[in-house]
């Protein structure tokens, strides 16, 4: 089973539009950590945001937000009046505090979106 | 102001073929890692090494060895290449700790023919 799951393969909107990207993560843990990573065109992995398991307080930086539901597992990341620089794959990833994977992260398949002008 | 550097870039490779892809990061970071990825998999995990001196296999070792030189350098050889190895592989490191971020490379797209 996926640990990290981003059922949204896809998806496509058009400039100034607000859009949010699903996470859904699986985890017994009790101390994990949650990211999100950005891959433009270009391909390098740029580190967005990280949040501990013990801090559920949402997020926001500019035009990009997290809401980060322990209720539901998921940690939801929302951009708001999208751009066109915003297109890109965008990964969510999940760090546990324990066990034999110590310290590795696991990820989603990623989100592809594309931002029209 | 490097970060993490992987050497080379791209690399087409015939089936048999055997290489090493570089990695070192100039973050005095405990932990390094090697991922690869294809479409539609995100990415994953082939071999870590938490600390200098030790190396973990992850979720897809079979295929690839690899070497912590020192604290800084993370390498990582195809033995032996097949068509199945051609990926996109991505060199990370931390700090160490859970909790911190893992920064990565700028990839290696590598094709085996």
């Amino acid at each position: 089973a996926q640990k990290v799951t981003q059922a949204q393969t896809e998806i496509s909107v058009v400039e100034k539009e607000d859009v949010t990207l699903d996470c859904v993560y699986e985890t017994r843990d009790t101390t994990y950590y949650l990211f999100w990573y950005k891959q433009p065109p270009s391909g390098e992995l740029v580190f967005l945001i990280r949040r501990n398991s013990f801090d559920e307080q949402n997020e926001i930086s500019g035009r990009y937000s997290w809401n980060f539901q322990k209720s539901t597992s998921s940690f939801n990341f929302t951009i708001t009046a999208s751009q066109v620089v915003d297109s890109a794959v965008y990964f969510c990833a999940l760090s546990e505090a324990g066990g034999s994977t110590l310290g590795r992260l696991y990820f989603g398949r990623g989100t592809q979106l594309t931002v029209w002008p | 102001n490097a970060g993490v550097t992987q050497t080379p870039k791209f690399q087409v490779l015939k089936t048999g073929q055997s290489m090493t892809l570089q990695c070192a990061q100039d973050m005095n970071h405990n932990s390094m890692y090697w991922y690869r990825q294809d479409p539609g998999m995100g990415l994953r995990l082939i071999y870590y090494s938490a600390s200098e001196g030790t190396t973990d296999k992850g979720e897809v070792p079979n295929g690839y060895n690899v070497s912590r030189l020192n604290k800084r350098e993370f390498s990582l050889r195809l033995e032996s290449a097949a068509p199945s190895q051609t990926s996109v592989y991505f060199c990370a490191s931390r700090l160490g700790g859970t909790g911190n971020t893992i920064y990565f490379g700028e990839g290696s797209w590598l094709t085996v023919v």
